[in-house]
């Protein structure tokens, strides 16, 4: 069975760039969600794809978008980066009715915005 | 919105003595909980999932349960050892899941 997989694992990038995240799902799980951990803090929910539609949103502005693929993968795009987006960012993957919707999560992603 | 509090923030201990990890959570209409391990600049790794019918639930030298009115659930681990040193986050869910900032452990050799 694999596990959850991220790419890149570091990143940086400059202010009023664009990035684009890549999330691979661990086998059978068809929902994946994105989360933010600034350092020191604990991971906030950004948004979550369910069959390649969004299935709920935290607080971040539009700027912060998604897209979930029929094999279930994920991207997740931020335009106009700020140094606030400087963080990790993690993507887990889970199956609504399998296992109580028990999350497991990749290794994440490493952004640093100058 | 749900606010989710871990106690202590940090923690070290001597190997070998219990560790016993709060959480406190604000909204208790939740599925189920998770608590997880986080190691410096990693992912998160699952310890435990308890559904919300649940109490308890048990993995080798973890257990955790859950008081879903008072919005409370509570990590232990039995007889630490060094390689327990981590983050130890929980984080409730209805689908989405909350974080608290987490407990730090380090566990002395």
């Amino acid at each position: 069975e694999t596990g959850v997989t991220q790419s890149p694992t570091h990143l940086i990038k400059t202010r009023g760039q664009q990035v684009t995240l890549r999330c691979s799902s661990q086998s059978g799980h068809n929902t994946v969600s994105w989360y933010q951990q600034a350092l020191g803090q604990g991971p906030q929910f950004i948004f979550q794809y369910y069959r390649e539609e969004e299935n709920g949103r935290g607080n971040f502005p539009p700027r912060f978008s998604g897209l979930q693929f029929p094999n279930y993968s994920s991207e997740l795009n931020v335009n106009a980066l700020e140094l606030d987006d400087s963080a990790l960012y993690l993507c887990a993957s889970s199956s609504p009715g399998q296992g109580a919707d028990e999350q497991f999560f990749g290794p994440g992603t490493r952004l640093t915005v100058l | 919105k749900q606010e989710v509090t871990q106690i202590p923030a940090a923690l070290s201990v001597p190997e070998g003595e219990n560790l016993v990890l709060n959480c406190s959570f604000t909204d208790s209409a939740i599925y189920n909980l998770q608590w997880f391990r986080q190691d410096p600049g990693k992912g998160l790794t699952s310890l435990l999932l308890i559904q919300s019918s649940q109490r308890e639930q048990t993995s080798g030298r973890l257990n955790a349960s859950l008081d879903k009115s008072s919005g409370r659930s509570t990590l232990y681990i039995a007889a630490s050892q060094p390689g327990d040193s981590a983050t130890y986050l929980c984080a409730p869910s209805r689908g989405q899941l909350s974080f608290g900032a987490g407990t730090t452990v380090t566990v002395r050799a």
